[in-house]
């Protein structure tokens, strides 16, 4: 078991291009999900997905973010058009998905500066 | 609407004294908590759990306290290290329903333990 992974761990780009990011889950765990994290915040819920079904999308998540998590393993988060606001810590968790005791457990984060 | 409070941003604690880090919280569908550490650069890591059913959980030096009715919980860690040192976040979650899982955040308490 060697944890949630995230690639890369750093990006830089400029505002207007586009970006992906990936996600491997913990092998057995079901549930993927991904978070924002900005300087001084918690984590905020973005999207998750059970096996290949994502189940819900946060506010947060505007158009030009998409997810996919294609045969239910490793997932991607792209952002279009990057926006200087879109300058975060993106994280990745993933759990057994089991109802009443759902721990996640995080990826490194994978950290996007627009400028 | 901050559904997840921390309202202390930092703690400085002597080595080998008490760390109490606290948590109160809004939503009264929440009946899942966790505390997370995180270090500079890295993914949050989970620390401890609990239940609403229960109102106390010990793992090692770390016991989290959970007071239903005053929607409040803490986190305590005996003795504090100096490698406890990190910004402690708890989080929250409905344990059931379609929204098991998505975990709401605090803003997160920086922890400083001096030898």
């Amino acid at each position: 078991d060697t944890g949630v992974s995230q690639d890369p761990r750093h990006k830089i780009t400029k505002r207007g291009q586009n970006v992906t990011f990936r996600c491997d889950p913990i092998s057995e765990h079901n549930r993927l999900y991904w978070y924002r994290q900005t300087l001084g915040q918690g984590p905020e819920f973005l999207t998750y997905f059970q096996n290949e079904a994502q189940l819900e999308k946060s506010r947060l998540l505007s158009d030009r973010f998409s997810a996919e998590r294609p045969k239910g393993s490793f997932s991607t988060l792209e952002i279009q058009r990057t926006e200087q606001g879109d300058s975060a810590m993106y994280l990745c968790a993933s759990s057994l998905g089991l109802a009443g005791t759902e721990t996640q457990y995080f990826g490194p984060g994978t950290r996007l500066l627009v400028l | 609407d901050q559904q997840v409070k921390q309202n202390s941003p930092s703690l400085s604690v002597q080595e080998g004294r008490i760390s109490i880090l606290n948590c109160d919280y809004t939503n009264s569908m929440f009946d899942y908590f966790l505390w997370y550490k995180k270090y500079p650069a890295e993914g949050p890591t989970f620390l401890i759990s609990i239940s609403s059913i229960k109102d106390k959980n010990e793992d090692g030096r770390f016991t989290v306290f959970l007071n239903k009715s005053a929607k409040h919980l803490s986190l305590h860690i005996v003795p504090s290290q100096p490698g406890d040192s990190a910004v402690y976040f708890c989080a929250a979650s409905p344990a059931g329903g379609t929204s098991y899982g998505k975990l709401t955040f605090g803003q997160g308490t920086i922890l400083t333990v001096h030898p």
